[in-house]
């Protein structure tokens, strides 16, 4: 059965710092991973996904499927970063499963 | 940008009562969702829906739980008899095609209080 940890519940950094959100996974088939992001009273919305390697926002992560773990990071954190994310598996019914979500907040 | 929309945002219902939650996917979507998040806890899987029928659908979504799209426009979830431990958002969300990494839009959510 496929399952997404997200060890922090909480995490605050100060404006400027690095900020790690942390995200393992347990699956049996290929992973496809996302981060999803909620910024206060707004829906929730797709900020990366492993397979675009891409940078969003300044956010990057990358698949270690030896760890099978999907860190989002990011070196110098703004305020408006301050929101509840969740990492994603998909599965290949494209069905989304969720971490429990780390709540981060950038102190000023 | 078009976005998917959700109606009523807030609903309460008195336990074994039914209740309808809307959702209008992005028009030219095909696949279409439900997942709930009760407070404090992580958003859950419900059902997926594509042609018109149910194409995959979680532990939790048993026969109190069904899904329609009686329209071109509209997909609801209906529950029946409503438990106090229905008391969950409900999220809606759309995607284009099944492909992986096909991005899911998700709409604001209905908040359902049951009591």
């Amino acid at each position: 059965a496929q399952r997404v940890t997200q060890p922090e519940k909480l995490l605050s950094v100060f404006k400027g710092a690095p900020v790690e959100l942390k995200c393992n996974y347990s699956y049996s088939g290929s992973p496809e991973l996302f981060w999803y992001v909620q910024y206060s009273r707004q829906r929730l919305q797709l900020l990366l996904r492993h397979i675009s390697r891409e940078s969003i926002k300044g956010f990057t992560a990358d698949l270690n499927k030896g760890e099978t773990s999907f860190h989002l990071k990011k070196p110098f954190a703004q305020e408006e970063d301050s929101a509840m994310y969740y990492c994603a598996l998909q599965t290949g019914a494209n069905n989304l499963f969720f971490g429990t979500g780390t709540r981060l907040t950038v102190i000023p | 940008e078009p976005e998917v929309t959700q109606t009523p945002s807030h609903q309460v219902t008195q336990m074994g009562q039914e209740v309808i939650l809307r959702c209008v996917p992005i028009s030219n979507h095909l696949y279409f969702y439900w997942y709930r998040q009760i407070l404090g806890q992580k958003v859950e899987f419900l059902v997926s829906f594509y042609n018109n029928e149910i194409s995959e659908k979680s532990e939790i979504f048993d026969d109190q739980f069904s899904v329609e799209r009686p329209d071109g426009s509209n997909f609801t979830l209906k529950i029946r008899s409503t438990k106090l431990e229905d008391s969950a958002m409900y999220f809606c969300a759309s995607s284009g095609t099944r492909g992986n990494q096909e991005t899911q839009y998700f709409g604001p959510g209905t908040r359902l209080l049951v009591l």
